[in-house]
């Protein structure tokens, strides 16, 4: 069975520093979704990384994917204080649609 | 990108009564939806699968008989929390994705309604 693990769970950072989230997953999964939630909303999709090596980069966030170690990345670069939302990576069981969340990361940046 | 609409936002109710909520697939016909449930700061969790014109598939240790879910058309799912009690009380998101397994469009992921905030007195 799938599971995803995300750290750090919280993270408070100055803003114009940078920082990476990383996101371990346990077994083969598909794909890896990067999402971010603000409070009391819903999830907005950052990005879909599909293949080994995969990189993507939005703005000051970048993802990227390394499917030997099952470890996905999001890298923040000269953070902001609208970046200050919960980030969540997920997986999903090949075949499926089914997403398995990671905990989340509670992202503070501090102006 | 799709979008999925989600009815209501915001609930309160009295504990022993019933709540259903909505979720359209407003401009894709969804064969499949899906339910998770999120506590206050915790991640989401899936409850169920919602298949169009057949029964729903529940994760471990949700009960299908308090969680009735209909997937009755390709563009609506309902759940409904049978006999809430204040335990119940959590927010509840709806996905659903216009990819179908096999599909060659592999970049399709879901897409996420606003969720459900429900509160039971």
């Amino acid at each position: 069975e799938l599971k995803v693990e995300q750290n750090p769970l919280f993270l408070s950072m100055q803003e114009g520093k940078n920082y990476t989230i990383y996101c371990n997953y346990s077994t083969t999964s598909d794909r890896l979704y990067w999402y971010r939630q603000d409070p009391g909303k819903s999830l907005e999709s950052l990005f879909v990384l599909l293949s080994n090596g995969a990189v993507k980069q939005e703005g000051r966030l970048m993802a990227s994917l390394d499917t030997k170690a099952r470890l996905s990345t999001l890298h923040i670069t000269a953070a902001v204080h609208d970046l200050s939302a919960t980030y969540f990576c997920a997986g999903s069981t090949s075949g499926t649609y089914k997403y398995i969340f990671g905990t989340g990361t509670r992202l503070k940046v501090l102006a | 990108g799709a979008v999925v609409s989600q009815h209501p936002s915001w609930v309160i109710c009295k504990s022993g009564t019933s709540v259903k909520i909505e979720c359209r697939s407003l401009d894709f016909q969804a064969t499949t939806m899906f339910w998770y449930r999120q506590f206050p700061k915790q991640s989401l969790m899936l409850m169920a699968t919602s298949n169009e014109g057949s029964k729903a598939t529940y994760e471990q240790g949700v009960e299908k008989d308090k969680f009735l879910i209909n997937h009755a058309s390709l563009t609506l799912s309902t759940l409904t929390v049978t006999s809430a009690h204040p335990e119940d009380s959590s927010f509840y998101i709806c996905s659903a994705t216009e990819g179908f397994l096999g599909s060659a469009f592999l970049d399709e992921k879901l897409f996420f309604g606003s969720g459900t905030q429900l509160s039971v007195l």
